[in-house]
């Protein structure tokens, strides 16, 4: 089955301690890019990338560093979480040009206290 | 940059009734247009989109969207609402740039 793997689902976190949220993509798929939904805001987009070895910012990079050293992976990591990081996030990837729409993954849902 | 704005936080319509969720975007060249549908405690999932051609597009669940380019908008609808398709639902779009832009997202209540 096509889709986008996010693990954990639910974390619950202290202040600084350093996380990874990992995602995988089994569709080959060239883009891939991580948001934050928080209510109001709908979704804010952390990083991007546009294949291996290529990441980029979105509107919403402080606090957050990314990876792609393969194509069908894209960690997010927070090297020290803190409580403004509490969110729900999810990892997405589509292939290259616009005219794609995004898988997305489940998503998951952290807390940080 | 492109933008999309969805004006309506909140939809409440009766099941049977005809059902619009509005959404309005701004890009610079074509404009690559998006729904996407959010159930409680999943992931977003695809709904439609409009690349080019007619402006009326179908998709899942029954739903459709017009896309109008003089007023910048990609309106949802739906012939007849159901209880079921309660849900928060995103309007996106995307430039040549690859990124996509979501709008703020607009909560659909249906009541029975």
């Amino acid at each position: 089955e096509a889709q986008v793997t996010q693990n954990p689902r639910y974390l619950i976190t202290v202040t600084g301690k350093k996380l990874t949220v990992t995602c995988s993509q089994n569709m080959n798929h060239e883009y891939m890019s991580w948001y934050r939904q928080d209510p109001g805001l709908g979704l804010r987009q952390i990083y991007y990338s546009m294949n291996v070895e290529v990441t980029d910012k979105g509107d919403v990079p402080e606090g957050y560093k990314v990876s792609r050293k393969e194509k069908r992976n894209f960690p997010l990591i927070l090297e020290s979480p803190s409580p403004n990081q509490t969110s729900l996030y999810f990892c997405a990837s589509s292939l290259g040009g616009p005219g794609y729409g995004y898988t997305f993954g489940s998503g998951t849902r952290l807390t940080v206290v | 940059a492109q933008s999309v704005a969805q004006p309506e936080d909140q939809v409440n319509v009766a099941e049977g009734n005809p059902l619009t969720v509005k959404c309005t975007y701004s890009v610079s060249g074509n404009p690559y247009l998006f729904w996407y549908v959010q159930y409680p405690n999943r992931g977003l999932q695809f709904l439609l989109k409009y690349i080019t051609g007619d402006n009326l597009v179908k998709g899942s669940y029954g739903f459709e969207a017009e896309f109008n380019k003089s007023q910048t908008s990609f309106h949802l609808k739906k012939p007849s609402a159901l209880v079921s398709d309660s849900a928060l639902y995103f309007c996106a779009v995307r430039a040549n740039n690859n990124d996509m832009r979501f709008g703020a997202g607009t909560r659909l209540t249906v009541k029975p």
